[in-house]
C-alpha cells in the first residue's frame, strides 16, 4: 500500500533562517507531489506541485522553491524565512496522469518567530 | 483557472440533525469532485467523491450530490454525531489531466454539539 511521510511535525524558525521540509511517498511510482500551506483563515492554497523528477510548477510567486531530485521525494525550501511564511504545510500526492484523488501526509506546524 | 467557493464557513447543529454544506466552481472543465475532512492537527483525508457523469452519491450517513449546469455541489451528512465536528473542504479538477491539481474551497468548520 502507498504511504506519505512528512517531517517534521512542527517547527519553530527565526525570522531569516532557512527552511526544509521533506515529504516521500512509499508504494507508487511516479507519482504527482504537491504542497499547499494552510494559514489561519484554513483554506489550502497550492504551492507547487510536480509531475516527474526535476519539474516544478509554482503557483503562487513567494518565498518558498520546490524540488524534486527523486522520483518520490518533493523538498519545499527558503533561504530566509519570514513570519508570513508561518502556517501548516502539507504535502501530498496523486496518481499522475488522473488528477483525481490527492493522498495527504500529516502535516508540518511552522511558526516563523 | 479554476475557483471554487465554499459555504458556510462555520456551521453548528445539534448532534443528530443534518448538515449541508455548498460548494461553486468556475471551471466547466472540471470534472471530479471529491470532500475532504480534517481533524485537528492532521492533514484531510478524503471522504467521498463524485464524477461529472453522476448527479448523486451516497455512502451511509454520506452524500454528495453535483449539478453540472449550475456548476455547483454539496454535501449532505445525516444524523450527524459529535465525530463529525471537523474542517471539511470541497475540490474540484479535472480528471485525466496530470497538469491540474486539486483547487480546494476555503473550507467548512463544523461543530455537532451533543
Amino acid at each position: 500500500s502507498q504511504t506519505i511521510h512528512q517531517w517534521p511535525a512542527t517547527l519553530v524558525q527565526p525570522v531569516g533562517s532557512p527552511l526544509s521540509l521533506e515529504c516521500t511517498v512509499e508504494g507508487t511510482s511516479n507519482p504527482n507531489l504537491y504542497w499547499y500551506r494552510q494559514a489561519a483563515g484554513r483554506g489550502l492554497q497550492l504551492l507547487f506541485y510536480s509531475v516527474g523528477i526535476g519539474q516544478i510548477s509554482s503557483e503562487v510567486p513567494q518565498n518558498l522553491s520546490a524540488s524534486r531530485p527523486q522520483d518520490r521525494q518533493f523538498i519545499l525550501s527558503s533561504k530566509k524565512l519570514l513570519l508570513s511564511d508561518s502556517g501548516f504545510y502539507l504535502c501530498a500526492w496523486s496518481v499522475n496522469g488522473e488528477g483525481t484523488e490527492a493522498f495527504f501526509g500529516q502535516g508540518t506546524r511552522l511558526t516563523v518567530v | 483557472g479554476e475557483n471554487v467557493e465554499q459555504h458556510p464557513s462555520t456551521l453548528s447543529v445539534q448532534e443528530g440533525d443534518s448538515a449541508v454544506i455548498k460548494c461553486t466552481y468556475s471551471d466547466s472543465a472540471s470534472n471530479y469532485f471529491p470532500w475532504y475532512k480534517q481533524e485537528l492537527g492532521k492533514g484531510p483525508q478524503l471522504i467521498i467523491d463524485i464524477r461529472s457523469n453522476v448527479g448523486e452519491k451516497k455512502d451511509q450517513r454520506i452524500a454528495v450530490t453535483l449539478n453540472k449546469t449550475a456548476k455547483h455541489f454539496s454535501l449532505h451528512i445525516t444524523e450527524t454525531q459529535p465525530e463529525d465536528s471537523a474542517v471539511y473542504f470541497c475540490a474540484a479538477s479535472v480528471v485525466g489531466n496530470s497538469g491540474y491539481a486539486l483547487n480546494f474551497g476555503k473550507g467548512t468548520s463544523l461543530l455537532v454539539t451533543p
